[in-house]
């Protein structure tokens, strides 16, 4: 069964260019997430989906970022204007609501840089 | 207070050992618990859940005491290939589904 597939792994920028991240979850998922992993630091929360509806963006930097997940499967990410300090490893995750918590699994991350 | 606190470590131990980490959460509402292993420059992947009974699978064994708010993973004849972060997760305040990752725990077994 393939996995989480997000692009591009990796993406170099300067400051103030805009960017995109792009995941495609594992097929059947309904929940899919976005994660901000700091190094040294646990995955934090931006958004997350059930189906198509973003059902908790509370930790989103609205100013900068937005998301879409349209058709309820695939979704993006955008930072515009990227900022020196959105420099981290972005990762989307998926899952199959079902009971108390679903089971998350990660796809392998975007690592932005931005200069 | 952090909603999750972990030992950042490393914890550097030999082939064969046992190690221990701890975690607690703040949240006494919280429902779900796990812990999640991420390699270097890899994605975080689901080791175990953890359940008020304990669990087993097989060298991993994970506790929760609800009590104390307190998480804890334990390795038995530690392997090479156990070196890694390890990263306790609670689902977070008034919401399921929304899991909150600790810093993690860095394991480095030895030869």
């Amino acid at each position: 069964e393939a996995g989480v597939v997000q692009s591009p792994r990796y993406k170099i920028i300067e400051k103030k260019q805009p960017v995109a991240f792009w995941c495609n979850p594992i097929s059947g998922h309904n929940t899919l997430y976005w994660y901000r992993q700091n190094l040294g630091q646990g995955p934090e929360l931006l958004i997350r989906y059930e189906n198509e509806e973003a059902v908790d963006d509370s930790q989103l930097p609205k100013d900068r970022f937005s998301a879409e997940r349209l058709k309820g499967v695939d979704s993006t990410l955008k930072i515009q204007p990227a900022e020196l300090g959105d420099s981290a490893v972005y990762l989307c995750a998926s899952g199959l609501a079902q009971g108390v918590t679903d089971t998350q699994y990660f796809g392998p991350g975007t690592r932005l840089t931005v200069l | 207070r952090k909603e999750v606190e972990q030992d950042p470590g490393p914890f550097n131990v030999p082939e064969g050992a046992t190690v221990a980490f701890n975690c607690t959460y703040s949240n006494s509402a919280s429902q779900s618990f796990f812990w999640y292993r991420q390699d270097c420059r890899k994605e975080p992947k689901l080791l175990m859940s953890v359940y008020s009974s304990g669990n087993e699978d097989g060298r991993f064994t994970a506790q929760l005491n609800r009590a104390s708010q307190y998480i804890s993973l334990l390795i038995r004849d530690s392997k090479l290939s156990d070196s890694a972060t390890y990263l306790c997760v609670v689902n977070g305040k008034g919401a399921t589904n929304k899991l909150i990752f600790g810093t993690g725990t860095l394991l480095a077994v030895q030869p």
